[in-house]
C-alpha cells in the first residue's frame, strides 16, 4: 500500500506570493492533518480534515487555509507569504472507524519544504 | 493549555540503552505517541500508549503513567542508525491531530 504523498517536495517563493500544497493520504484513510515544522517551533498543528470538513484548527493566521476533497486528498494554501513561513509542511493521514481499540495512528508524508525569499 | 516537555539533546554509546523522558500537561488525553525523525525526513511512527504500563516492540519500548503525565521511550542495543530526533506527542479527545513536544535529538557514538 502506498504511503502518504505530498507535492511538490520543494518550493521557492517570494514574499507576498501565495502557494498551494497537495497531500494524498494512504488509500482508505479519511482523516488528514497538516503540520508546520521549523527549527525554532518544532512541529505545530495547522488543521485537521475529515470527510471534507475541517474538524480542528491550530493557532495560525487566516492566511493559512485548507480543504479536503471527496477522495480524501487535501490541499493547503498560504496567501501573502512571509519570510517566517519558510518551513517543512507535513501532511499526515489516519484511518478512522477502526473500532474502539484502533489507534488511528497518524502516518506522515515526506513533506514540502517551502522557502520564502 | 498544552505543554509537552522532553530533553533537547542526549548522547549515548553504541550497544547501550537510553531512556528518553516526556512529561505532558494537556487539557485531555487520548493516547501518547512516539515518533522517530531522521534529519531531513518525515517522522515515522514508533509506539503508542493509551493505558498505563509498558509496550514493547523489538528494541524499542514505551512506558506511560497517566496519573503522573509521564512517558518514556527506551531504546536497547543502540545502533548508529538510531541517531535521530525522537518526538513525543499527545492526542486529545475528539481529534486525530497530535500535539508534539519539541523533540529529543539523540546522538549515538561509537
Amino acid at each position: 500500500k502506498a504511503g502518504v504523498t505530498q507535492t511538490p517536495r520543494y518550493l521557492i517563493k517570494t514574499r507576498g506570493q501565495q502557494v498551494t500544497l497537495s497531500c494524498s493520504p494512504i488509500s482508505g484513510h479519511r482523516s488528514v492533518s497538516w503540520y508546520q515544522q521549523t527549527p525554532g517551533q518544532g512541529l505545530q498543528f495547522l488543521f485537521e480534515y475529515f470527510s471534507e470538513t475541517q474538524r480542528n484548527k491550530g493557532n495560525f493566521p487566516g492566511r493559512f487555509s485548507g480543504r479536503q476533497f471527496s477522495n480524501s486528498r487535501s490541499e493547503m494554501n498560504v496567501s501573502t507569504l512571509e519570510l517566517g513561513d519558510s518551513a517543512l509542511y507535513l501532511c499526515a493521514s489516519s484511518l478512522e472507524g477502526g473500532g474502539p481499540r484502533a489507534t488511528d495512528t497518524q502516518y506522515f508524508g515526506p513533506g514540502t519544504r517551502l522557502t520564502v525569499l | 493549555g498544552q505543554n509537552i516537555d522532553q530533553p533537547t539533546e542526549m548522547t549515548a554509546t553504541e550497544g547501550a540503552i537510553v531512556q528518553i523522558n516526556c512529561t505532558y500537561q494537556t487539557s485531555g488525553f487520548n493516547g501518547l505517541f512516539w515518533y522517530q525523525q531522521h534529519a531531513g525526513e518525515a517522522p515515522t511512527f514508533l509506539s503508542y500508549n493509551v493505558l498505563d504500563g509498558l509496550e514493547e516492540k523489538g528494541r524499542f519500548s514505551s512506558f506511560l503513567s497517566r496519573s503522573k503525565g509521564y512517558s518514556y521511550l527506551l531504546l536497547k542495543e543502540l545502533q548508529m542508525k538510531d541517531s535521530a530526533s525522537y518526538l513525543c506527542a499527545v492526542r486529545e479527545p475528539g481529534r486525530r491531530a497530535l500535539t508534539f513536544g519539541s523533540g529529543t535529538r539523540l546522538q549515538v557514538q561509537p
